[in-house]
This record gives structure tokens, C-alpha cells and sequence, in this order.
């Protein structure tokens, strides 16, 4: 079965800091990967896809993600955090289900 | 305004007691899920549904019930024999298959007491 694990359940940055959060696939076959970004008490919301056709991936808001087969990674990055940031981010992997790691809180430093 | 509409969105039941959240979307998909969400957990598939008329169990289906009659429907009843219902509770849809991204609910938060 396809899995994803989400590295550090909480990260915190300063305003304008890289931000860079982690997620590793198990999967045996190619995967298709995504990146949610959920705020308090809401549903969630996509940010980005993987769909093969590029391992640079682009998003909203000025996120984006590299797949890298060689180390099984699906990183989310973004140049400059915002306070507007702040939110709890999913990786997930799909096969007909779609597969949620544990989520990663972002909390952003003034 | 296509989207997928979850009700209530706070739901309070005494133990012991059946409860069904409503979810209904009108983006025409075919695909539908119910996920549990917990502090910490992330979240965790309940059922599934990629087609009317058929579902499948997701990781945690003990104590839950599920039906698909309707495409834009796909209701969820948490039973008297879930040990611990209290939950955040998400609905979503996809096209169907496997590169489709899922659009999500506002949620409904459970609480039994």
C-alpha cells in the first residue's frame, strides 16, 4: 500500500524565512502526490499536484515542490514566509484512495 | 456555486446514540471519501466511494456506515459501536482515478457526550 511520511509535526520560521517542509512516499510504482494546506476549523484546501510532467511542481500562493524518485521526497518549499502562512500543511498520495501523512503545523515568527 | 456542502457543522449527541453527517456535493464527481481527523493524526480514511451504489472500507470503518444512492450524495453514520466518536469529521470528491486532486467540505465536528 502507497504511504506518505510528513517530517516534524511542527516547524516555526521567521517572517520572510525559507520555509521547507518535509514529506517521503512509499510507493512501488510511479506516485501521485499532493500538498494540502488546511486552516483552523476549515476543510483543506490543494495547493499543488505531482503529475509527472515536470518535478518542479508550482502552487498557490508561491509554494512550490521538487519530486525526487532517487530519495522517495516530495519536499514543499517557499522562499519568504508570511504570517498569512500560518496553517497546517498534508501531504498525500493517491491510488484511488488518497493517503494523508500526519500533517505538519507552520507557525510564523514576527 | 459548485462545491461540497457538509452538515451541521457542530453536532453534539449523547453516548450510545446513532448520528448521520450529511454530505452532498454538485461538482458532478463521481468519486467520494469521509475522513476522521484528530490531533496529531492527520487524517484518516473512513469510507470510500468511486461509483453509485458501490463502497469500500477505508482504514478505520469499524463503528461507521455509509451509503451512495444518489451521485451527489454520500452520507455518513457514525453507530453506538464507534468507541470514540468525538472527531473532526471531513467530506470530499474527486473526478475519480488516480490524478485527481479531492475538493473538501468545511467539515462537521462531532462531539458525544
Amino acid at each position: 500500500a502507497q504511504s506518505v511520511t510528513q517530517l516534524g509535526s511542527h516547524v516555526s520560521v521567521s517572517e520572510g524565512a525559507l520555509v521547507l517542509l518535509r514529506c517521503n512516499y512509499s510507493s512501488s510504482v510511479p506516485p501521485y502526490l499532493f500538498w494540502y494546506v488546511q486552516y483552523p476549523n476549515q476543510g483543506l484546501q490543494l495547493l499543488l499536484k505531482y503529475t509527472s510532467a515536470a518535478t518542479l511542481v508550482k502552487g498557490i500562493n508561491g509554494f512550490e515542490a521538487e519530486f525526487k524518485k532517487s530519495e522517495t521526497s516530495f519536499h514543499l518549499t517557499k522562499p519568504s514566509a508570511h504570517m498569512s502562512d500560518a496553517a497546517e500543511y498534508f501531504c498525500a498520495v493517491s491510488d484511488y484512495r488518497i493517503i494523508f501523512g500526519s500533517g505538519t503545523r507552520l507557525s510564523i515568527r514576527p | 456555486d459548485g462545491g461540497i456542502t457538509q452538515s451541521p457543522k457542530y453536532l453534539f449527541r449523547k453516548e450510545g446514540q446513532n448520528v448521520t453527517l450529511s454530505c452532498e456535493q454538485n461538482l458532478n464527481h463521481d468519486a467520494m471519501y469521509w475522513y476522521r481527523q484528530d490531533p496529531g493524526q492527520g487524517l484518516r480514511l473512513i469510507y470510500y466511494s468511486q461509483i453509485v451504489n458501490d463502497f469500500q472500507k477505508g482504514d478505520i470503518a469499524e463503528g461507521y456506515s455509509v451509503s451512495r444512492e444518489k451521485k451527489e450524495s454520500f452520507p455518513l453514520t457514525v453507530t453506538s459501536a464507534q468507541k470514540n466518536p468525538t472527531a473532526f469529521y471531513l467530506c470530499a470528491s474527486s473526478l475519480g482515478g488516480m490524478n485527481t486532486e479531492a475538493f473538501f467540505g468545511q467539515g462537521t465536528r462531532l462531539t458525544v457526550v
